[in-house]
């Protein structure tokens, strides 16, 4: 099974800056299959990212996902009032598991 | 407008079971692979079952193998989740979710997500 490790745990920034969240596999996977999801307090996931860098339908391009190996990671280049949420992201390879979550949090 | 509504949840004591249910709508249910994925209260997400378009392949995260089984009618466009020897670890929100999948492989996201039922086990 892959573990995920996702860092930092809290990311604590303001409206307009630049967030960077990090997704580490605990060994090599394939691309195809790291997605990111973003979730709201008392709502459901969402699919943001797909194949380690496809946008899911409907998700602004100030999301961005890139990666391979075992190192991935999410970029939101402007961050908007909206995009204050926990992100998680999830592997299909070995099992299916997702990472710990990072928080961003309005600073 | 593409649906997945969860219900069945509530509160069980340890040892009983429950059965969730999740209605699909907006789509072509049969196509897709299906899941169930939990969040128990603060935590993260935990991927819980898989089943295929057409029933004939099942995956289970090893805490619940044995004690829960994934079924699906795809005449009914409804997915279930027959929770059996539950135990307070199994307390979360379940949610039901869609699988991206295409020529019956599942391509390893899941693309929508029902609003989830909440499952407590306690005495």
């Amino acid at each position: 099974e892959i573990v995920l490790t996702q860092s930092p745990g809290t990311l604590s920034l303001s409206p307009g800056e630049r967030a960077t969240l990090s997704c580490r596999a605990s060994q090599s996977m394939s691309s195809s299959f790291l997605a990111w999801y973003q979730q709201k307090p008392g709502q459901a996931p969402r699919l943001l990212i797909y194949g380690a860098s496809s946008r899911a339908t409907g998700i602004p391009d100030r999301f961005s996902g890139s990666g391979s190996g075992t190192d991935f990671s999410l970029t939101i280049s402007r961050l908007e009032p909206e995009d204050f949420a926990v992100y998680y992201c999830q592997q299909y390879g070995s099992s299916l598991t997702f990472g710990g979550g990072t928080k961003v949090e309005i600073k | 407008e593409v649906q997945l509504v969860e219900s069945g949840g509530g509160l069980v004591q340890p040892g009983g079971s429950l059965r969730l249910s999740c209605a699909a709508s907006g789509f072509t249910f049969s196509t897709y692979w299906m899941s169930w994925v939990r969040q128990a209260p603060g935590k993260g997400l935990e991927w819980v079952a898989n089943i295929k378009q057409d029933g004939s392949e099942k995956y289970y995260v090893d805490s619940v193998k044995g004690r829960f089984t994934i079924s699906r009618d795809n005449a009914k466009n409804s997915l279930y989740l027959q929770m059996n020897s539950l135990r307070a670890e199994d307390t979360a929100v379940y949610y039901c979710a869609r699988g991206r999948s295409r020529s019956g492989w599942f391509l390893g996201a899941f693309d929508i997500w029902g609003q989830g039922t909440m499952v407590t086990v306690s005495s």
